[in-house]
């Protein structure tokens, strides 16, 4: 069964400074990938995902992932980061378009200070 | 894509007792879901729930438990049956979106306390 990780607990990072928010996919087929946001109090909201096409995909809010089909990874991007980026992120993946069991990882908390 | 409109928003409950947790869409949709999310942890898929058929569930969850119904193809309503503190969650439905329902849309959730 498709499986993600996502390793890191929480991310810091400084008001300005670029974000990376790490993913990895485990998938015996063609991967759908995608990044959520749960923001207090909120559901999910949907970020960016990959389907097909270009390895870089463009999301809302300015972020931006890379998938690399080599590395299975489709990490979280953004070159400056906002003290309202401040977040829960999970990165999910589905295996194709016939299964409807989309698996979530563990959620990265990121954290932008001023 | 669509909106969803998931009710109540937050409930505590006495163990023993049910909670139905309701989920409006404002477009006709094929599939719907329903996931757990438990106190610092990630999202768990319960069951998907078809309009005509019975919900299938996952490993895990069962319908004596979790009983789903989807009467019409914008709504569905989940219950929380002789609740546990341990069914203390948010539980959150969803539906697929987008053209060919690559991904899905929230819910915000309903924050459920058992005690």
């Amino acid at each position: 069964a498709q499986s993600v990780a996502q390793p890191e607990d929480q991310v810091n990072v400084a008001e300005g400074n670029p974000l990376t928010v790490k993913c990895t996919y485990s998938v015996s087929g063609n991967p759908y990938l995608f990044w959520y946001v749960q923001y207090p109090n909120r559901g999910l909201q949907f970020l960016l995902k990959y389907i097909t096409g270009d390895n870089l995909v463009k999301g809302s809010y300015g972020f931006e992932a890379e998938f690399n089909k080599s590395q299975t990874s489709f990490h979280l991007k953004k070159p400056s980061a906002l003290v309202s980026d401040s977040a829960l992120y999970f990165c999910a993946v589905r295996e194709g378009y016939n299964n409807n069991d989309m698996r979530f990882g563990a959620g990265t908390r990121l954290t932008v200070k001023p | 894509s669509a909106v969803i409109s998931q009710k109540p928003s937050r409930d505590i409950c006495q163990r023993g007792t049910s909670l139905t947790i309701q989920c409006q869409v404002d477009s006709q949709v094929t599939m719907m879901f329903w996931y757990r999310q438990q106190p610092g942890q990630s999202l768990t898929l319960i069951a998907t729930a078809n309009q005509g058929s019975e919900a299938t569930y996952e490993s895990g969850f069962v319908i004596d438990k979790f009983p789903i119904s989807r009467p019409n193809l914008t709504f569905s309503t989940l219950t929380v049956s002789n609740m546990s503190p341990e069914d203390s969650s948010i539980y959150l439905c969803s539906v697929g979106s987008g053209q060919f329902n690559y991904g899905y849309t929230f819910g915000s959730g309903t924050r459920l306390t058992v005690v």
